[in-house]
């Protein structure tokens, strides 16, 4: 099976901008991979700010952003705020089988 | 806007079956994955396996001999079956619809602990 790796940590300054990726044992990241992005806080369910690449959501804050960048998918996220303080879980389909990333500790600091 | 809700025993004996069901209400989305998720307590996320609209299904290959996934449209209601289950498999449960879109929702998740 697959592996997807992620920063274990991440650390951005308020207003900051940072890039959080997510890679793949299996080579470059592209489209028939569908990343997905979730957000989730401590004791909250995660919730998905970006689908199929850069597909927001309607409560995706527009800081958030979505691409692929250097073989991997990336999350930018752009004017970081305290609220953005948490852990980031990408996905990926490999031929219909999903697997997650680690996670991602993201502290704005 | 679309809501999940799950329901099932919060508390399963080792070497039971573990069974949940997610109730989809609110929207109207066409949906194309029914899905479930887990996540062990101060772990990561973990797929556990999908029904596709057309009937065909895939799970996770460390899972696939314990678990079915079905549902039931008339209902606005899918289920995820678990069998013989130990303590790795205590987690919080989570269940996800995926939208022709891509879109996906997900409920609040359900804690099953498994302990006799």
């Amino acid at each position: 099976q697959a592996v997807v790796t992620q920063e274990p940590s991440l650390t951005v300054s308020p207003g900051g901008t940072v890039t959080l990726t997510c890679g793949s044992s299996t080579g470059a990241v592209t489209s028939g991979h569908y990343p997905y992005w979730f957000q989730q806080k401590p004791g909250q369910a995660p919730r998905t700010l970006i689908y199929d690449i850069s597909n927001k959501h309607s409560w995706t804050p527009a800081r958030f952003s979505g691409s692929l960048l250097g073989g991997k998918a990336a999350l930018t996220l752009s004017g970081a705020q305290p609220e953005d303080e948490a852990e980031y879980y990408c996905l990926l389909s490999y031929n219909g089988a999903w697997v997650f990333g680690g996670g991602t500790k993201l502290t704005v600091l | 806007q679309v809501q999940l809700q799950e329901s099932g025993p919060g508390l399963v004996k080792p070497s039971e079956t573990l069974s949940l069901t997610c109730t989809v209400s609110g929207g109207s989305i066409t949906t194309h994955y029914w899905s479930w998720i887990r996540q062990p307590p101060g772990k990561g996320l973990e797929w556990i396996g999908y029904l596709y609209y057309t009937g065909n299904t895939n799970y996770n290959p460390s899972l696939k001999s314990r678990v079915t996934i079905s549902v039931d449209t008339s209902r606005n209601q899918f289920s995820l079956k678990m069998t013989s289950v130990t303590a790795a498999d205590t987690a919080v449960y989570y269940c996800v619809v995926v939208a022709a879109t891509g879109a996906d929702y997900w409920g609040q998740g359900t804690l099953v602990i498994v302990s006799s």
